[in-house]
């Protein structure tokens, strides 16, 4: 069965550096989503991406965060400058054209910021 | 308008996970399942245009005039012990996803 894959599973990083979470979304797919989990927290929504362009983005999505898709298969989530409070789970999920809704999930990234 | 809230109720074999909602406009409700470490996945969900579905053992009932969905988890085991989360959105648009509620099923 086809799944989002996530790289890394886990990633450290200094306050102040630069990280970048990539997703390989399902092959046929072409709504693409980030999400973010604090610890013990509820899942929140980031940004949607569409046809090469952010469809939808929350107040969390600040001017540190950016998306790309750079190529046919690669979803991207870059923060500029990482603070204490980036550290989260971050969830790539994507959705088919169509009749259906169901976005499915990657198994996450765990972002760890010191 | 945009909060989904949880609550939960069990009862003998059978779990029951409320969810209420305020935004009028959402017509689609999902219920993620998440386990630990692991991402949500869609465990069921349903659309406004009708009062219940069922798969296997998991039931949503939805009442649109009160704003509320629910799931229900009959014969509740040591393997659905798990984060239930449900979420609302409109066709088209983001997930809003309640708070959580955390399901432990002992033998």
């Amino acid at each position: 069965e086809p799944e989002v894959t996530q790289t890394p599973s886990h990633q450290v990083t200094q306050m102040g550096q630069e990280v970048i979470l990539r997703c390989v979304p399902i092959s046929n797919h072409l709504y693409f989503y980030w999400y973010r989990q604090i610890l013990g927290q509820k899942v929140e929504f980031l940004v949607s991406f569409y046809n090469n362009e952010i469809s939808e983005k929350s107040e969390i999505f600040d001017d540190q965060f950016s998306v790309e898709r750079p190529d046919g298969s690669n979803f991207t989530l870059k923060i500029r400058s990482t603070k204490l409070e980036d550290s989260a789970m971050y969830f790539c999920a994507s959705r088919v054209r169509g009749f259906t809704d169901t976005q499915y999930f990657g198994p996450g990234t765990r972002l760890t910021v010191l | 308008q945009q909060q989904v809230k949880q609550s939960i109720v069990q009862k003998g074999g059978i779990s029951i996970i409320n969810c209420a909602y305020e935004n009028t406009a959402f017509d689609y409700f999902p219920w993620y399942q998440q386990f630990p470490g692991k991402g949500p996945a869609l465990l069921i969900a349903i659309r406004p245009d009708v009062s219940e579905k069922k798969e296997g053992r998991f039931t949503i009932s939805f009442n649109k005039s009160a704003k509320q969905f629910s799931l229900h988890i009959m014969d509740s085991q040591p393997g659905d012990s798990a984060t239930y989360f449900c979420a609302a959105s409109r066709r088209t648009d983001k997930l809003i996803f309640g708070t959580g509620t955390r399901l432990q099923v002992f033998p």
